[in-house]
């Protein structure tokens, strides 16, 4: 398994500006993710984190609005920019371990935006 | 392509009820299944998982098998405390594509 923490656990911040939600890993893991999940919805994936490169995102989203690092094995970030109320979600890093195929999930960052 | 598909909720039960949550699912190949739960201002738990057909995965009380007959893997527990009172989510991984597929989720209430 992997212990998963994210920070910050919530935040309200301002149209027009950004966070940086920060994503550490107990352990070295092969693939790192990030997901988004709006209010009472499931779980949409963003991008996967690639350690060394640039993160491979899924169709909606772009570089330029969820700028995504991942200098090791251990730590991740995602940054929401310019931001607007309809990236209030909740945003949630998750991870699979090398050799089986669980998944596990972080705490979640809750962003409000007003 | 890969899809999940899950009863709509919410479930409402009285404690000590028999539960089923029913997910059904479309995919290539043979994928890995599971099950997630997510309490109340949470992030989401595994559950339980099976990853071949006819296995069954288990885990505090709840259990599901891999049916690929009936491609369904529903979720049951013989007895519910209000402590179970989340939402459920049935998943699946194709190894092919690497990615996890999510159904929308079942929230389950557990009445006293």
């Amino acid at each position: 398994s992997a212990v998963i923490s994210q920070k910050p656990s919530r935040d309200i911040c301002q149209r027009g500006t950004s966070l940086t939600i920060q994503c550490q890993v107990d352990s070295q893991v092969t693939m790192m993710f990030w997901y988004r999940q709006q209010p009472g919805q499931s779980l949409t994936l963003i991008a996967t984190a690639n350690q060394g490169s640039e993160a491979t995102y899924e169709s909606g989203f772009v570089i330029d609005k969820f700028p995504i690092s991942r200098p090791n094995l251990t730590f991740s970030t995602l940054t929401v920019s310019n931001m607007s109320p309809e990236d209030s979600s909740i945003y949630l890093c998750s991870v699979r371990t090398s050799g089986d195929y669980e998944q596990y999930f972080g705490p979640g960052t809750r962003l409000t935006v007003t | 392509g890969n899809s999940v598909t899950q009863m709509e909720g919410p479930v409402t039960l009285s404690e000590e009820a028999f539960l089923t949550i029913n997910c059904t699912y479309t995919a290539t190949g043979y994928p890995s299944l599971f099950w997630y739960v997510q309490y109340p201002g949470e992030g989401l738990q595994l559950l339980l998982k099976a990853t071949k057909a006819d296995d069954k995965g288990s885990n505090k009380g709840f259990e599901a098998t891999y049916r690929k007959e009936t491609t369904s893997f529903h979720l049951e527990k013989g007895s519910v405390q209000v402590s179970d009172s989340a939402v459920y989510f049935c998943a699946l991984l194709n190894t092919g594509f690497q990615k996890l597929v999510f159904g929308t989720g079942t929230r389950l209430l557990v009445s006293p």
